[in-house]
């Protein structure tokens, strides 16, 4: 058991670029989660997959945040035309389902738009 | 939607004084859980509380879960230098039209202890 694993650990990009980021969850692991965190702040929810399936997304969102999970393994997540409002700590966890207890987070992927 | 709130935001203490938050939810929960977030780390799991008036003790830490399952509570006896970070309560609702898997974190307490 690694753990969660997220890449890159930061990114800086221009304002208008598009930026991908990469959760690898634990292997026996079916649910997987994206989280937003900003200073001061809790995590805030962004979508869930089980499995390869994306069961939800948050209506904070907009179009420019798209997550794919192929084949239920590793997920991606994407900003296009990043803004400065996108600056953020994005946090990938995951969990087994009927396991009971929490989430395991990754350490999560600081995005910095300038 | 659903909201967690936590208090205080902030503590500061002396090592060995003991410490205190509290967390409330605008609806039931089905469960709670309290992460502890080093400072430059990500959310660590510390425990979940699943029925009415559960308590639940590590070492130091006692967790609480009110009767109503819309409040819990987090108490740290003697504490330590160690114990510095955000202390944060997720809730999951018991109603949330099948969304049973995503967890309300409230905004956290920073606890920091002077040795």
């Amino acid at each position: 058991d690694t753990g969660v694993s997220q890449n890159p650990r930061h990114k800086i990009t221009k304002r208008g670029q598009n930026v991908t980021f990469r959760c690898d969850p634990i292997s026996e692991h079916n649910r997987l989660y994206w989280y937003r965190q900003t200073l001061g702040q809790g995590p805030e929810f962004l979508t869930y997959f089980q499995n390869e399936a994306q069961l939800e997304k948050s209506r904070l969102l907009s179009d420019r945040f798209s997550a794919e999970r192929p084949k239920g393994s590793f997920s991606t997540l994407e900003i296009q035309r990043t803004e400065q409002g996108d600056s953020a700590m994005y946090l990938c966890a995951s969990s087994r389902w009927g396991q009971g207890g929490g989430y395991t987070f990754g350490s999560g992927t600081r995005l910095t738009v300038v | 939607g659903q909201q967690v709130m936590q208090i205080p935001q902030y503590q500061h203490v002396q090592e060995g004084e003991d410490f205190t938050t509290y967390c409330n939810s605008s609806t039931t929960l089905s469960n709670i859980q309290w992460y502890k977030q080093r400072p430059g780390g990500h959310p660590v799991f510390l425990i979940q509380l699943v029925k009415s008036g559960e308590v639940k003790k590590q070492k130091r830490l006692t967790f609480q879960f009110g009767e109503a399952k819309k409040n819990s509570s987090l108490h740290i006896t003697a504490t330590q230098t160690t114990d510095v970070g955000t202390y944060f309560c997720a809730g999951l609702a018991s109603d949330s039209g099948g969304s049973n898997y995503k967890l309300t974190f409230g905004k956290g307490t920073l606890l920091t202890v002077n040795p």
